[in-house]
């Protein structure tokens, strides 16, 4: 089945760095979500990308939909200690309703 | 916080045995999906409940069973438990068929298997 590569599997940064996390895909997908989890909570949206090469901000958080469908990228800027937590690419194929292929996550610790 | 909310939060089963998980979805969203998510991974998809019928299953044993009901709340079924289906159990739910990816969900389930 399909499977979705995250890097790095988790960061321990110091506040105010920035912060760059990617997924990589054996297939393409037609959308490309980002959530975020914390402890005791299920995920988040953060950000979706429905067209490949769709560069898409919200707030300190970048993300970018790769041309080739098989890959996104997610920036974070000058990192605040609330950013901790597990942040996960997720892949939607079109007609695919609400199933979603999950990255392992990235997890992330920040240092004040 | 999402709207959605989930029953039990946690609750520790033997093998073999039975369990029942809940979930009310966000008003106004009529579609309901399940989750597992095993320690240290991503969520993993379960099923998806539309218009009280079933329309999308991952690659789970039919003893993974579900229901939606007319208000959209939904219970997720697992028989025959195993301890590898000890695991944090998602609903999320959705305006419509799920078009755009955007999934609310609830905080969880935590289930043991013993």
């Amino acid at each position: 089945g399909q499977q979705l590569n995250q890097s790095p599997q988790s960061m321990f940064i110091q506040e105010g760095e920035d912060v760059s996390m990617n997924c990589t895909s054996s297939s393409i997908f037609n959308t490309w979500l980002w959530y975020k989890q914390e402890p005791g909570e299920g995920p988040v949206l953060l950000i979706a990308l429905y067209k490949a090469g769709e560069l898409t901000s919200n707030g300190r958080l970048t993300a970018q939909f790769g041309i080739t469908r098989k890959d996104s990228f997610l920036n974070i800027s000058a990192s605040i200690p609330s950013d901790v937590g597990i942040y996960f690419c997720a892949g939607q194929l079109n007609n695919a309703g609400n199933m979603l292929t999950f990255g392992g996550g990235t997890r992330l610790m920040v240092k004040p | 916080e999402t709207g959605v909310t989930q029953s039990p939060t946690h609750l520790i089963k033997t093998r073999g045995q039975q369990v029942t998980l809940r979930c009310s979805s966000q008003s106004g969203h009529n579609t309901v999906s399940w989750y597992q998510q095993a320690l240290g991974q991503g969520p993993q998809f379960i099923f998806q409940y539309y218009r009280e019928e079933e329309n999308g299953r991952g690659n789970f044993p039919p003893r993974f069973s579900g229901l939606q009901f007319p208000n959209y709340s939904s219970e997720l079924n697992v028989n025959a438990l195993e301890l590898d289906d000890s695991a944090l159990y998602l609903c999320a739910s959705s305006p419509g068929q799920g078009a755009t990816g955007e999934l609310f969900f609830g905080e969880g389930s935590r289930l043991t298997v013993l």
